[in-house]
């Protein structure tokens, strides 16, 4: 079973800081997506990274995979309350049919204080 | 165009009884899935579908029975509800045609309590 791990699991900080979050795991992903989840609310994809290395931006937020396609990063510049949610990482895999299935990371709780 | 739905939005279930959790897009998407989410623990897998009379186990399949009969619908049944199946269950939907970098359409969950 392939595992993500994320960190940190809580993180609380306020308004107009700076912040990274971090998915690692010992496994290689053919690709790489994050999602933000809402309360009460399914996921919903922020960015999806492909290629080693590969550096995406989604206005204040930089998204980076690993050079060797096992860990990835999200940086957050100059947070605002809209940012609060739980910021989920999936590394996608081959599954028995050919398609790509996603495992999932465990999650960072984001609370950014007006 | 609805998305992703999913009945019933809560449900209270006692030990041993069993349930069908429903799930239908609109999208005409072939992949389809459901994952369980308990705290500290992300989204797991548990079956998933790549078309019509095609399913698989994901991580946590035992419990838990699917099948695809259509494009749209993918249920998911309990069998015999246990208190570890209480968590919320999210069905989702995407294109892929034995491709990659395919976004998943999540709908917005079912959460169950087994007592």
């Amino acid at each position: 079973t392939q595992l993500l791990e994320q960190s940190p699991q809580f993180l609380s900080i306020q308004e107009g800081e700076n912040l990274t979050v971090y998915c690692n795991s010992s496994s290689v992903f053919s690709s790489l997506q994050w999602y933000r989840q809402e309360p009460g609310e399914g996921p919903v994809l922020l960015v999806t990274v492909v290629t080693g290395g590969e550096v995406k931006k989604l206005k204040r937020l930089t998204f980076q995979f690993g050079d060797a396609r096992k860990d990835s990063s999200l940086h957050i510049t100059a947070a605002q309350p809209g940012d609060t949610g739980l910021y989920l990482c999936a590394g996608g895999s081959i599954s028995n049919f050919g398609n790509e299935k996603l495992t999932f990371g465990t999650g960072t709780r984001l609370t950014i204080i007006p | 165009n609805a998305g992703v739905t999913q009945t019933p939005k809560f449900q209270v279930l006692k030990t041993g009884q069993s349930m069908t959790l429903q799930c239908a897009q609109d999208m005409n998407h072939e992949y389809m899935s459901w994952y369980r989410q308990d705290p500290g623990m992300g989204l797991r897998l548990i079956h998933y579908s790549v078309g019509a009379g095609i399913t698989d186990q994901g991580e946590v399949p035992n419990g838990y029975n699917v099948s695809r009969s259509t494009t749209e619908d993918f249920p998911l049944r309990l069998l015999s509800a246990a208190p570890s199946q209480t968590s919320v269950y999210f069905c989702a939907s995407s294109y892929s045609p034995a491709g990659r970098f395919y976004e998943q359409y999540f709908g917005p969950g079912t959460r169950l309590t087994v007592t």
